[in-house]
Order: structure tokens, then C-alpha cells, then sequence
């Protein structure tokens, strides 16, 4: 099993260019998320989706849009990128809400 | 205003020198605490779930423990390959989508 997977590694944008983040998870669960992790904080939440067809707000959504293609991807959008999405994104899945979070390898983000 | 604290925020030990690194955490109801590693450049790889004041869990050379306020990850005889950052998250009771997650322990141990 790879677990879960995110594509690209890395990305460096300029501002106002777009581009979607992607990630699949091989472990049949219910929910992902998408983090991002910033020096000196702790991760915090961009948006996650609870099931297959339903997604939600989390503590930072400004700026992102997400989608949750089937019950294995869900991919996060960044429509008009911006110095502040200058960050360490990491993508999660668990069995449901009430489980621990298994965590991609993260893709890192730099926007010009 | 739910928070998780971590301290210290970095830790050096000798190779063989236990230690314990402290999670504190102040949520208006607590329905579990979860400790994961962290590599440089690598996703947070889960350790432990505890879901109650008293509850205990072991794995190689690490212990994890939960009070009403705290959780301690207790290193014992530690090992170079044990260097890493340690995050503590906790979720919230009727918020169980939101994990709260501290800043870190950066953890090095010297050979």
C-alpha cells in the first residue's frame, strides 16, 4: 500500500498564477483532509471532507477550494495564488472523523 | 479558546539520556490526544491515540500518557534515530472534525 500520495513535491507560482494540489489515499477511508504547516505554527486546517460528496471549512479555507473527486482523491485549488499560500502543504485520511490521521509526504509551495 | 502547548520547543540529549516532552492542552471537552513524528521534509507519521485521564501507551523506547491537562512522551534511552519533531494534536469533544495541533518538539540526540 503507498498510503497517501501527493502530487507535485514541489511548486514554485508567481502570483495570480492557479493550480491544484492533488491526493489519493489506497486505505478505503471516509475522510481527508488538507493541511498546511507553517514555521513557528502548528498545522492548521484548510478544509477536509468528511465522506465521499461532502466537504467543509476549516480554520484557514480563504483563498483555496477543494474537491472530493471520489471516496480516494480530494485536491485543493488555489485560484489566484498569493505570497501568503507560501507554505508546506500536507494532505491526511482517516477511517472517519474519530480516527487518527495518516499524512502524505506534503508538497512545498512557494509563491513569488 | 481551545490550545495545545507544547514544551520545550527543542531538546538535545545524549545518546542513553531519557527525557519527557510535554503536551498541554486547555479544550472545552477532550475526546482524544494523538502524538505523531515528523521527519525533516516528510509528513507527520502517527504514534499514539489516548482517549482518557490515565490511559498509558508504549511503543519501543516511547511512552506516551494523558492527564485532564497534559500528556507527557516519555523517551527512554534514546537513540540518534529517534531525532525528530514530535506533534501532539488534540480533538475536541462534538468537534470531531478539528484536530488542534501544537508547534512541535524538535527533538536531537546526540551519539
Amino acid at each position: 500500500n503507498a498510503g497517501v500520495t501527493q502530487t507535485p513535491k514541489f511548486q514554485v507560482l508567481k502570483t495570480g498564477q492557479s493550480m491544484t494540489l492533488q491526493c489519493a489515499q489506497d486505505m478505503n477511508h471516509n475522510s481527508m483532509y488538507w493541511y498546511r504547516q507553517d514555521p513557528g505554527m502548528g498545522l492548521r486546517l484548510i478544509y477536509y471532507s468528511a465522506s465521499e460528496g461532502t466537504t467543509d471549512k476549516g480554520e484557514v479555507p480563504n483563498g483555496y477550494n477543494v474537491s472530493r473527486l471520489n471516496k480516494r482523491e480530494f485536491s485543493l485549488r488555489l485560484e489566484s495564488a498569493a505570497p501568503s499560500q507560501t507554505s508546506v502543504y500536507f494532505c491526511a485520511s482517516s477511517r472517519n472523523q474519530k480516527y487518527e490521521q495518516y499524512f502524505g509526504p506534503g508538497t512545498r509551495l512557494t509563491v513569488t | 479558546e481551545d490550545q495545545v502547548t507544547q514544551s520545550p520547543e527543542a531538546l538535545r540529549l545524549q545518546e542513553g539520556e531519557s527525557s519527557s516532552l510535554n503536551c498541554s492542552y486547555t479544550v472545552s471537552g477532550l475526546r482524544g490526544l494523538f502524538w505523531y513524528r515528523q521527519d525533516p521534509g516528510k509528513g507527520p507519521e502517527f504514534l499514539f491515540t489516548l482517549y482518557s485521564a490515565g490511559e498509558e501507551k508504549e511503543k519501543e523506547r516511547l511512552k506516551a500518557t494523558l492527564t485532564k491537562k497534559e500528556s507527557f512522551l516519555h523517551i527512554t534511552a534514546p537513540k540518534p534515530e529517534d531525532s525528530a519533531t514530535y506533534l501532539c494534536a488534540v480533538q475536541v469533544l462534538l468537534q470531531s472534525n478539528q484536530f488542534y495541533f501544537g508547534t512541535g518538539t524538535s527533538l536531537t540526540v546526540i551519539p
